[in-house]
């Protein structure tokens, strides 16, 4: 059984530009969450795929964005990047339309510059 | 907002049991209560989770008072790398139901 894979783990932009990372969940899962996790705090859910479409988002502006693919891999995209944009972003898969228990990857750390 | 509160840090001597308190006074009767932790800049862990009944796994054992108002996460032998942060989550298992998570306790195991 394979485990929540991301990449890249580290990742470094300026401010403006635009970041891309992924995801891909485990073995037999079909659905995706992403969280963000600034230094010192617990992780904030920003939105969860299931079957390619979003089922539910937290209070994150409209500049991040994701997708879900067939495989049930996902990517998170954020544009026009801002200091507070920095932090570890972790995803996590379940199975089911997000009730079960989520198992995350080890996150992709970004630091905006 | 997170739903329930922990200790901020905690020590334990190597192994001896660990025992984490959380207290959830407002939890509803279909939410279930999960707990992760986080060893540093990783990925949280899932550990266990129960609804009402106590539950034991391989890592740990979950005590679930009878009114459900608290729990204790149970670590019966301590090991230097059972040092993290550990996160008691309140959830319903069922809908696009988010984790939300606290601050936790720091855990510290000395050996």
């Amino acid at each position: 059984e394979t485990g929540v894979t991301q990449s890249p783990t580290h990742l470094i932009k300026t401010r403006g530009q635009q970041v891309t990372l992924r995801c891909s969940s485990q073995s037999g899962h079909n659905t995706v969450s992403w969280y963000q996790q600034a230094l010192g705090q617990g992780p904030q859910f920003i939105f969860q795929y299931y079957r390619e479409e979003e089922n539910g988002r937290g209070n994150f502006p409209p500049r991040f964005s994701g997708l879900q693919f067939p495989n049930y891999s996902s990517e998170l995209n954020v544009n026009a990047l801002e200091l507070d944009d920095s932090a570890l972003y972790l995803c996590a898969s379940s199975l089911g339309r997000g009730g079960d228990t989520q198992y995350f990857g080890p996150g992709t750390r970004l630091t905006v510059l | 907002d997170a739903k329930t509160t922990q200790p901020p840090s905690m020590d334990c001597a190597e192994g001896r049991a660990a025992n984490l308190p959380c207290n959830h006074s407002t939890i509803s009767g279909n939410e279930y209560v999960y707990w992760y932790r986080q060893i540093h800049s990783q990925g949280p862990q899932y550990i266990i989770h129960g609804l009402k009944n106590n539950e034991t796994n391989e890592m740990a054992s979950l005590i679930i008072t009878e009114d459900r108002k608290s729990s204790t996460l149970i670590l019966p032998h301590a090991t230097l790398r059972d040092t993290a942060v550990y996160y008691c989550i309140v959830r319903v298992n069922f809908g696009n139901e988010k984790l939300t998570f606290g601050t936790g306790t720091r855990l510290t195991i000395i050996p």
